[in-house]
């Protein structure tokens, strides 16, 4: 079975500065991936940043970065100067298996931004 | 490009009764993935298809049913609706399967009564 845990059911950052929102999986398989997933109010989930289990460098894509630390077995999601429309829920979520694959997501972190 | 869009937006049922979801992807996008969302269980994937195949399920009951159509349009069915059914589906697709880079839709809410 695979887990992903997200301890953090809400955080505050004031805009403009960096906040890491933490997330912690568990699998027994050797090849997944990991994906990062913001929920808006509006409900529609979009797609952030991926990053697979063999990928050696962290993914990037913008102000978002995956700190991915496999022997802990975290992927951090860092977001670099927040932005008041960064508020949102936002979920982790691992991958593996193949065609037969897994999906499991974690609870989700609520993220506010303070002006 | 047209994002993916999903009907009804907002459903009222009674216990017992069944209900269809429809889901529209984005244009060429051939994969169509579904996905509940409640308050309690989180969200949680239910099916995929690619190319009018179910490719993949999760972990749910028989009453929950899908299909999808040579225009890659997907529905979902859920039969014999309890409360515990009551949630936000989401429908999501992607271009060549699989979940890398998937898009969502907005949602249809179901509260059953």
């Amino acid at each position: 079975a695979q887990k992903i845990t997200q301890t953090q059911p809400g955080m505050f950052v004031q805009e403009k500065e960096a906040v890491t929102l933490d997330c912690t999986y568990d699998t027994s398989d050797q090849s997944y991936g990991l994906f990062w997933y913001k929920q808006p109010s509006s409900g529609e989930m979009i797609f952030l940043i991926y990053q697979g289990s063999y990928d050696e460098q962290n993914a990037t894509e913008g102000r978002y970065s995956l700190n991915f630390q496999k022997a802990r077995k975290s992927a951090n999601l860092v977001i670099s100067a927040s932005q008041l429309g960064d508020s949102a829920m936002y979920f982790c979520a691992i991958y593996s298996g193949g065609s037969n694959y897994k999906l499991t997501f974690g609870k989700g972190t609520l993220l506010t931004v303070n002006p | 490009k047209a994002g993916v869009t999903q009907t009804p937006r907002y459903l009222i049922k009674t216990r017992g009764q069944q209900v269809t979801l429809s889901c529209s992807p984005i244009s060429g996008h051939r994969s169509v993935s579904w996905y509940q969302q409640t308050p309690g269980q989180g969200l949680q994937f239910l099916f995929e298809y690619f190319s009018e195949t179910q490719r993949n399920k999760g972990n749910f009951p028989g009453r929950f049913s899908g299909r999808q159509f040579s225009n890659s349009r997907s529905e979902m069915n859920v039969s014999t609706l309890e409360l515990g059914d009551s949630a936000l589906y989401l429908c999501a697709s992607s271009l060549g399967g699989g979940l890398y880079e998937q898009y969502f839709g907005p949602g249809t809410r179901l509260t059953v009564t």
